[in-house]
């Protein structure tokens, strides 16, 4: 089984609606991660968490929110989708030892 | 402001070939600079890492130069495979507790027979 898993793994969705990425780890660590990829610009930190009861903005965390369930489980919403939200969205979470970041296998996103 | 800046954002290279992808960085507080790859449709994943105190680390056909003076590292790929055509990401991290990740912004490899 994965360690890290997200759901869906592709959704496609229309301007305005409120969408929430899942994220879930059996790998232990307390610290997670939401990133964004889009082509040429590489891997964008959006929110990151320490632990349960921390959470912190990354570098365009503008439209996006994030809740931290559990030390397991770390979801990102979408409050009011847009077009330009359209990405590879990317949950990872690190043993905070080295920080070497352990990615999950992406979820898709279209916002039409 | 770009803190790892990668290049080239994309390569070609024949097999068997050698494959070079360099970063620099700023922040002198670095002080762990990985690889990561990733294949289409998958997460990234580690591939090799280094810390300041050594000039090079190789694995297998991977190998990273580390220049702590020039900030500058990079990822040389040995007899280059077509199998190792992906897309690689050199990342940094600072020293201390609770500090994130920073990542380049990519390359993608495509080697070809």
């Amino acid at each position: 089984d994965a360690d890290v898993t997200q759901t869906p793994r592709n959704r496609i969705t229309k301007t305005g609606k409120r969408i929430m990425l899942e994220c879930s780890q059996t790998k232990g660590h307390d610290r997670m991660y939401w990133y964004r990829q889009d082509p040429g610009l590489g891997l964008q930190l959006i929110y990151y968490s320490f632990d349960v009861k921390d959470i912190n903005k990354g570098e365009i965390s503008d439209g996006y929110s994030v809740s931290r369930q559990a030390q397991a489980k770390f979801s990102l919403s979408l409050e009011s989708a847009i077009p330009n939200q359209t990405a590879l969205y990317f949950c990872a979470t690190s043993d905070g030892l080295t920080d070497t970041q352990y990615f999950g296998p992406g979820t898709r996103l279209t916002v039409l | 402001q770009q803190q790892v800046k990668q290049s080239p954002q994309s390569l070609i290279v024949q097999k068997g070939g050698i494959s070079i992808i360099n970063c620099a960085y700023e922040n002198t507080a670095f002080d762990y600079f990985p690889w990561y790859q990733q294949f289409p449709g998958k997460g990234p994943a580690l591939l090799i890492a280094i810390r300041p105190d050594v000039s090079e680390k190789k694995e297998g056909r991977f190998t990273i130069s580390f220049n702590k003076s020039a900030k500058q590292f990079s990822l040389h790929i040995m007899d280059s495979q077509p199998g190792d055509s992906a897309t690689y990401f050199c990342a940094a991290t600072p020293s201390g507790g609770y500090q994130k990740v920073t990542f380049g912004i990519g390359t993608k490899l495509q080697v070809i027979p």
